[in-house]
Order: structure tokens, then sequence, then C-alpha cells
């Protein structure tokens, strides 16, 4: 089975840096993918990590420690829209498509 | 235009019915998923395809069904079975390379 775990809430204040963790126990790992989901939307990609590292997009960062079973995703000088939930998600073995996600985390920036 | 389409937006049934939910997409994708959404949770896996005329339980499949008789559909019918099926249902596609899975916008069912 899988097992991804994240915080439920974070507030952080705009301008600043928040850093949202997700550790994942699973039976073979081929990828792990950050999405972020505004309140009665579907949820939209930021990133995908297959490696150990960290992968930068703009504003949107994501590590991976597979050893570790462990990844975050770093967001830089929030800002109001950046006021969603956002989803860890873990791709099982190679030639399983299962596709699970982790219960997702809240995040409220404040002015 | 490609991607991936879910309808209807909002439908509402009885207690008792089967309802079905449609889900198809033009991105020429294999797999195929259906997750379920309730208030602030994340998403949870229903069924799953990786070809046409196969799928996969996901981890709560209970009171569900899935057919997948064509690559661009994957309707799901959920059944009088499921006992609590007022949620928010999210598709989602991929292609057959671990990248990322695109959703469509979901419907939202409630059974009064």
């Amino acid at each position: 089975g899988q097992n991804i775990d994240q915080p439920t809430e974070m507030t952080a204040t705009e301008g600043a840096i928040v850093q949202i963790n997700c550790t994942y126990q699973t039976s073979g790992f081929n990828g792990l993918f950050w999405y972020q989901q505004h309140a009665g939307e579907a949820p939209t990609f930021l990133s995908y990590n297959v490696l150990d590292g960290l992968e930068e997009k703009g504003r949107f960062s994501s590590f991976l420690s597979r050893s570790k079973g462990y990844s975050y995703l770093l967001l830089k000088e929030l800002q109001m829209k950046d006021s969603a939930s956002y989803l860890c998600a873990v791709r099982g073995r190679t030639n399983d498509y299962k596709l699970s996600f982790g219960a997702g985390t809240t995040v409220t920036v404040r002015a | 235009d490609g991607g991936i389409t879910q309808s209807p937006k909002y439908l509402f049934r009885k207690e008792g019915q089967n309802v079905t939910l449609s889900c198809e997409q033009n991105l020429n994708h294999d797999a195929m998923y259906w997750y379920r959404q309730d208030p602030g949770q994340g998403l949870r896996l229903i069924y799953y395809s990786q070809i046409v005329n196969d799928f996969q339980k996901g981890d709560i499949a209970e009171g569900y069904s899935v057919s997948r008789e064509k690559k661009e559909s994957f309707p799901l019918t959920v059944t009088s079975a499921q006992k609590n099926p007022t949620a928010f249902y999210l598709c989602a596609s991929s292609p057959d390379s671990p990248i990322e899975a695109f959703f469509g916008q979901g419907t939202r069912l409630t059974v009064v």
C-alpha cells in the first residue's frame, strides 16, 4: 500500500517563504508530484521529481530524497493568490500507473 | 483543443438511484483515473485504468463501478451500494510515461 503524509495547514505572510513537507511509504516508486488546488477547482500540476535533488520552477521548488521517503515544496515570495491546498502525490512501481495523493496542505497567505 | 472533459458539473440524485459520471479525453493518454474528494480532504483513488478493457480497484472502490471500452472514455457509476456518495468527483488521465496527470473540472454529486 501507499502512505503519504503532509501537514494539514500552514499560514505565512505575503512575501515570505513556506516549505511544505511530504513523507511517503510506498510499494515501489516512480515519481513524486506536487499539485495546487484552489477551493472548488481541479488540481493543477506544479512539479515532478523522480531523482534525488532540487527542481526549481520560478517561485516554486521541489526537493526529493528517495532514501528518506521525503519531499518538500518550497514556495518563495508568497502572493495572496498562493492561498490554496497543495497536494503531494506518488506514482508506484514502473509498470503500475497507480497515482496516490496525500490529504493536502492548506496554505493561507496573510497580508 | 486537447483536454479532459467531465460532465455534468453538478448532479443531483435521489438516494438509492445509480448515477453515471462521464469522463472523456482527447489527449491520447493510456491511463485514466477516478478520484473522490470530500470537503477539506485530499483525493482518494476509486479506480484506475492503464489500458482499454482493463481497470484496477483503487483504495475506495466499494459501491462504484467503471468500464473502459474506448481509450477516450472512462465512465464511473456510483451505485446504490455506495453509503455516502455525496462528494466532488475528479477524473484524470496521463500518458504511459511517468509525467503529470491532467484533471477534468470535476463533477459535484449531491444525493438527497
